[in-house]
């Protein structure tokens, strides 16, 4: 099965700083890669995801890339704010039983201090 | 509206215990997933069905039984509850084929605290 590895677990940055999160997978057939935030107490929900005929994808301050060869692909965030403060997650989508089952990092909890 | 519903949100139970946990999702989706939150904060999947079907079913303990009477509700059973099952369980769908397949619309989660 998939298995996804992501780093940092903790990031800890001041305003206005850039974050970089990591995350690499192992199966070849992967082909969507999502990025999930959760506040605390809340539900992880997406904010951007990367399709794999895709290198490169960006939503205003955030961005993803994707490095298929590598198996390996990275979320950004650049002018980081404190509402930016959560645990972020990656996860690998393939295709299993007639569905998509996407397979989670571990997440990176990342603290914006003002 | 919401989207994907989980009742209870929070549940406080003794050890040895039988609870249920709801899920119904309003969003037309074809899966429904529910997955395991730790205090540690990892999403591990636990079953995954698809038009009523399981398609998943992840390691684990066989007191862990989900029931998905139709598309729009996966429940989940778990018998003779281990302070090991206090968790967040989080509901969750997508639709395998359109849109983005594997996006998953997560449920605010069941607190589940065994004494």
């Amino acid at each position: 099965g998939e298995n996804v590895e992501q780093h940092p677990s903790t990031l800890s940055v001041q305003e206005g700083d850039s974050a970089v999160i990591k995350c690499t997978y192992s199966d070849s057939a992967s082909n969507y890669f999502p990025w999930y935030k959760q506040e605390l107490g809340k539900r992880p929900q997406l904010i951007i995801d990367i399709r794999s005929n895709v290198g490169e994808k960006k939503d205003q301050r955030i961005a993803v890339t994707l490095n298929k060869t590598a198996k390996h692909f990275s979320l950004h965030i650049t002018e980081t704010q404190p509402e930016d403060s959560a645990v972020y997650f990656c996860a690998a989508t393939g295709r299993g039983g007639g569905s998509y089952i996407p397979t989670f990092g571990r997440g990176t909890s990342l603290i914006v201090h003002p | 509206d919401t989207a994907v519903s989980q009742t209870p949100k929070y549940l406080v139970t003794q050890m040895g215990n039988d609870k249920s946990i709801k899920c119904e999702q309003n969003l037309g989706h074809d899966t429904m997933y529910w997955y395991k939150q730790d205090s540690k904060k990892f999403l591990k999947i636990m079953f995954s069905y698809n038009n009523k079907e399981l398609i998943i079913n992840e390691t684990v303990p066989n007191r862990f039984s989900p029931k998905s009477p139709d598309k729009a509700h996966l429940n989940l059973h778990i018998n003779s509850l281990e302070l090991g099952d206090s968790a967040v369980y989080f509901c969750a769908s997508s639709q395998s084929d359109r849109g983005r397949p594997g996006e998953l619309f997560f449920g605010e989660g069941s607190r589940l605290t065994v004494l």
